[in-house]
């Protein structure tokens, strides 16, 4: 059965530093994906970053980048010169490409709350 | 592009009443999904539609949740009889297209207290 594992409740980083979010997963499947979501206070679930199982570089979005270790099962999520408005709620996903032909429904881990303190 | 329209916005109730939340997903997407997200947790799959056809339920408790998809677009999340348990953040998501890789995009979510 896939699982997502995020180990921090609670992260805070100063202005403009780097932070990194933790997220290991389980999966049996070698076709998978994952994502990164951003949940501000007002509850609106924001994507942020996807990583395939196959891809050979990590992804990046703007400030946001994935670090993939495969070998590991993990893909934290880099956020580079944190801002005030990235404290939210972070939380790492996966779906995995099913045996079955379909795909595997999207499931979260519990979140990491992040606060950026100026 | 709009995006996917959740209402109510919020919702309180009395246990053992009923309550329903409507979504619209974004224009052309066929897959849409109600997510359960307890304070404190992360968002947990209730349902997903593939059109109007229902592709995963599996976590949704049938004898008191149902939900449906008619004619592929709007879809309506209901709760009968309401336990105080399921006082949570009720999300509705979309996609367009069903890869491995497709985000999926949420409304604001519906907020439901049940005392």
């Amino acid at each position: 059965a896939q699982k997502i594992t995020q180990t921090q409740p609670g992260m805070f980083v100063q202005e403009k530093e780097a932070v990194t979010l933790d997220c290991t997963y389980d999966t049996s499947d070698p076709s998978y994906g994952l994502f990164w979501y951003k949940q501000p206070s007002s509850g609106e679930m924001i994507f942020l970053i996807y990583q395939g199982s196959y891809d050979q570089q990590n992804a990046t979005e703007g400030r946001y980048s994935l670090n993939f270790q495969k070998a590991r099962k993990s893909a934290n999520l880099v956020i580079s010169a944190s801002q005030l408005g990235d404290s939210a709620m972070y939380f790492c996903a996966m779906r995995e490409g099913g045996f079955s032909g379909g795909y595997n429904k999207l499931i979260f881990g519990a979140g990491t709350r992040l606060a950026v303190h100026p | 592009e709009a995006g996917v329209a959740q209402s109510p916005r919020y919702k309180i109730i009395e246990k053992r009443q009923s309550v329903a939340f409507w979504c619209n997903p974004i224009s052309g997407h066929a897959t849409l999904y109600w997510y359960q997200q307890i304070l404190g947790q992360g968002p947990k799959l209730l349902i997903q539609f593939q059109n109007n056809g229902v592709v995963d339920d599996s976590q949704l408790p049938k004898d008191r949740f149902s939900a449906e998809r008619l004619k592929g677009v709007d879809s309506t999340l209901k709760i009968q009889p309401a336990k105080l348990e399921d006082s949570a953040v009720y999300l509705c998501a979309s996609s367009d297209i069903e890869g491995l890789d497709s985000p999926l995009h949420f409304g604001n979510g519906t907020r439901l207290t049940v005392t």
